[in-house]
């Protein structure tokens, strides 16, 4: 079975600081995808980005970039020059691509606080 | 042309009641999946469904009951609820096998007191 560590529950950062949420997968497939969403205080999950097995390639938008690592199982995600409203709570979730209902596992989330 | 809508988005319920959580979709995706969100767990898969008249055991199913008699509907039932039933509790759907992309409801809080 897959399983996503996010060993930080919670991290404050000042405004401006970078902060970087780590992210940890297990999974014996050689074929998933990899995700991260924002849930800001409002509730809802927000879609950030999708990068799949074969990809490792890093991704910047914007004030956001993806590290991912497959020799570490790694993708994790910095955050540059940090702002209030990226307080929120951020999971990073891995579905395999051919299991039953292509669901996803989900980590179990880092709570990310900017304090202006 | 909401996508996913999940209702009621807050119900507090007593212990032992039955309550049912409504998802309804406006896409005609084939999978729907119910997830419950609880501190430091994460987002957990409660039940999932491919297709009308076709659900699936998740990874914590226990005290949850579901049912999908139409492609766009995908009630969750609480028979008797319990205080550990305390959660929010998200939908979310996928187009179908393949696709990776998921597409998540606003989310219901239920309080079981």
């Amino acid at each position: 079975a897959q399983k996503v560590t996010q060993a930080q529950t919670e991290i404050s950062v000042v405004e401006k600081e970078d902060v970087t949420l780590d992210c940890v997968y297990e999974t014996r497939d050689t074929t998933y995808y990899l995700f991260w969403y924002k849930q800001p205080p409002s509730g809802e999950l927000v879609f950030l980005i999708r990068r799949n097995s074969f990809d490792e390639q890093n991704e910047i938008s914007g004030r956001y970039s993806w590290n991912f690592q497959k020799s570490t199982s790694s993708f994790n995600f910095t955050i540059t020059a940090s702002q209030v409203v990226d307080s929120a709570v951020y999971f990073c979730a891995l579905t395999l691509l051919l299991n039953a209902g292509n669901m996803l596992t989900f980590g179990g989330g880092t709570r990310l606080m900017v304090k202006p | 042309d909401a996508g996913i809508t999940q209702s009621p988005r807050y119900k507090i319920t007593e212990t032992g009641r039955q309550v049912t959580l409504m998802c309804h979709q406006t896409w005609s995706h084939s999978y729907m999946f119910w997830y419950r969100q609880d501190l430091g767990h994460g987002l957990r898969l409660i039940y999932y469904s491919a297709a009308a008249d076709i659900t699936d055991k998740g990874e914590v199913p226990d005290g949850y009951v579901v049912s999908r008699s139409k492609t766009e509907n995908f009630p969750l039932t609480l028979e008797s609820a319990t205080r550990s039933q305390t959660s929010v509790y998200f939908c979310a759907t996928r187009l179908g096998t393949g696709s990776t992309e998921a597409f998540f409801g606003q989310g219901t809080r239920l309080t079981v007191v």
